[in-house]
């Protein structure tokens, strides 16, 4: 299975700012999400990024507050802009394989101050 | 978006004891994965069953899967004090996963 990495693991961040979290994958992949975990809870879906297109929102999550870049075929980023402390969560990014398993990122721990 | 619950919210077993959570789900799937997700940290895919199959195995995870009744369940035989952690069903539909509400599961020594 592909290997994934995210930076920052955590950050402690004050409200108003922005925030930019990477993905690296040790292998080509073409669909590349990213979930938020909010405390407490199960994960949320909040968009879908491929390599060459422009990112695809789910209802409720919007490209001015969660922009997405996607250069190439292992690496993305999500900024969570204009930061409030409902933004708190744990933002995870996956990569679906071949099999169409679905694998994870050890996730980054986000508080807003 | 989550479209599924599961049941228990919470199981605390004995150690050498077996665990059964169940999950439910709303719409047709291509196939149902479980994750394991411990303290908060990422997630650990535990097995993936397919829609046109009905039960599967992995060491100590037994998954079943019922489309008629949109459900699926994952039983853990023998458990241990590591596989306390948190459980999550996950269907997936045209390349998306939607999550269950996951069960906490806590194995006593």
């Amino acid at each position: 299975s592909a290997v994934i990495s995210q930076k920052p693991s955590r950050d402690i961040c004050q409200r108003g700012t922005s925030l930019t979290i990477q993905c690296q994958v040790d292998s080509q992949v073409t669909m590349m999400f990213w979930y938020r975990q909010q405390p407490g809870q199960s994960l949320t879906l909040i968009a879908t990024a491929n390599q060459g297109s422009e990112a695809t929102y789910e209802s409720g999550f919007v490209i001015d507050k969660f922009p997405i870049s996607r250069p190439n075929l292992t690496f993305s980023t999500l900024t969570v802009s204009n930061m409030s402390p409902e933004d708190s969560s744990i933002y995870l990014c996956s990569v679906e394989e071949i099999t169409e398993e679905q694998y994870f990122g050890p996730g980054t721990r986000l508080t807003v101050t | 978006s989550q479209q599924g619950e599961e049941d228990p919210q919470a199981l605390s077993i004995q150690e050498g004891e077996n665990a059964t959570m169940n999950c439910s789900y709303k719409t047709s799937i291509n196939n149902l994965q479980w994750y394991r997700q411990n303290s908060g940290r990422g997630l650990v895919h535990l097995i993936l069953i397919r829609s046109n199959e009905r039960e599967k195995h992995s060491g100590r995870l037994r998954v079943t899967l019922d489309t008629s009744k949109k459900s699926s369940s994952l039983l853990i035989t023998a458990s241990r004090a590591a596989d306390t952690a948190s459980y999550f069903c996950a269907s997936l539909n045209d390349y998306k996963l939607s999550f269950g509400a996951g069960t906490t599961v806590t194995v006593r020594a």
